[in-house]
């Protein structure tokens, strides 16, 4: 079964600033089979990037995502108001598609 | 538009049971494989569960197998999670998730619904 790593557990940065988040695996991740999610408080998780680099429908192309094998990153460019919350990496090649722990990208 | 509406959640002692479901419309569900995803409070997601589009293969976390089943009505668009012999440790938010790509099993979600709380305390 693969882990996944994420760091920094929390982030504080201020709008307008650049993020960079990690996602480590246990193992390689086939064919880039890596997703990421973002929660806001109170609501469902949403689809960000899936195969590692493709956006997914109506997301901003602030958001991006790269790496491959066992290291893979998010990178939102500038940040808005609107892109403070929790930030999960998802690998969906094999079960069970296990998620990380999550980093909570915060106001400074 | 894609909704997924689940109910059931409430408060049951341990040991007890109770059965989630899941209401979906404005997609082809028969098509899709579901699954079930978790949030303990002030947790992280654990995927639970999923159901193949045809209800003919389904999995389990090792931590719920044997005490959950998986099953699908595909007449009324409904996906469900029975869930017996709760410990406090299955208290939780129940997703209940559609995957993107259809006539596939391969976890990757485009569409959740809003959760369903699970209590599970004396």
């Amino acid at each position: 079964e693969i882990v996944l790593t994420q760091s920094p557990g929390t982030l504080s940065l201020s709008p307008g600033e650049r993020a960079t988040l990690s996602c480590r695996a246990s193992q390689s991740v086939s064919s880039s089979y890596l997703a990421w999610y973002q929660q806001k408080p109170g609501q469902a998780p949403r689809l960000l990037i899936y195969g590692a680099s493709s956006r997914a429908t109506g997301i901003p192309d602030r958001f991006s995502g790269s790496g491959s094998g066992t290291d893979f990153t998010l990178t939102i460019s500038r940040l808005e108001p609107e892109d403070f919350a929790v930030y999960y990496c998802q690998q969906y090649g094999s079960s069970p598609g296990a998620f990380g722990q999550g980093t909570k990208l915060e106001i400074k | 538009e894609v909704q997924l509406v689940e109910s059931g959640g409430v408060v049951v002692q341990p040991g007890g049971s109770l059965r989630l479901s899941c209401a979906a419309s404005g997609f082809t569900f028969d098509d899709y494989t579901m699954h079930w995803v978790r949030q303990a409070p002030g947790k992280g997601l654990e995927w639970v569960s999923l159901i193949s589009w045809d209800g003919g293969s389904t999995y389990y976390a090792d931590s719920v197998k044997g005490r959950f089943t998986i099953s699908r009505d595909n007449s009324k668009n409904s996906l469900y999670l029975q869930m017996n012999s709760l410990r406090t440790e299955d208290t939780a938010l129940y997703y209940c998730a559609k995957v993107a790509v259809e006539m596939a099993t391969m976890p990757l979600f485009d569409y959740w619904g809003q959760g369903t709380l699970v209590t599970v305390s004396s």
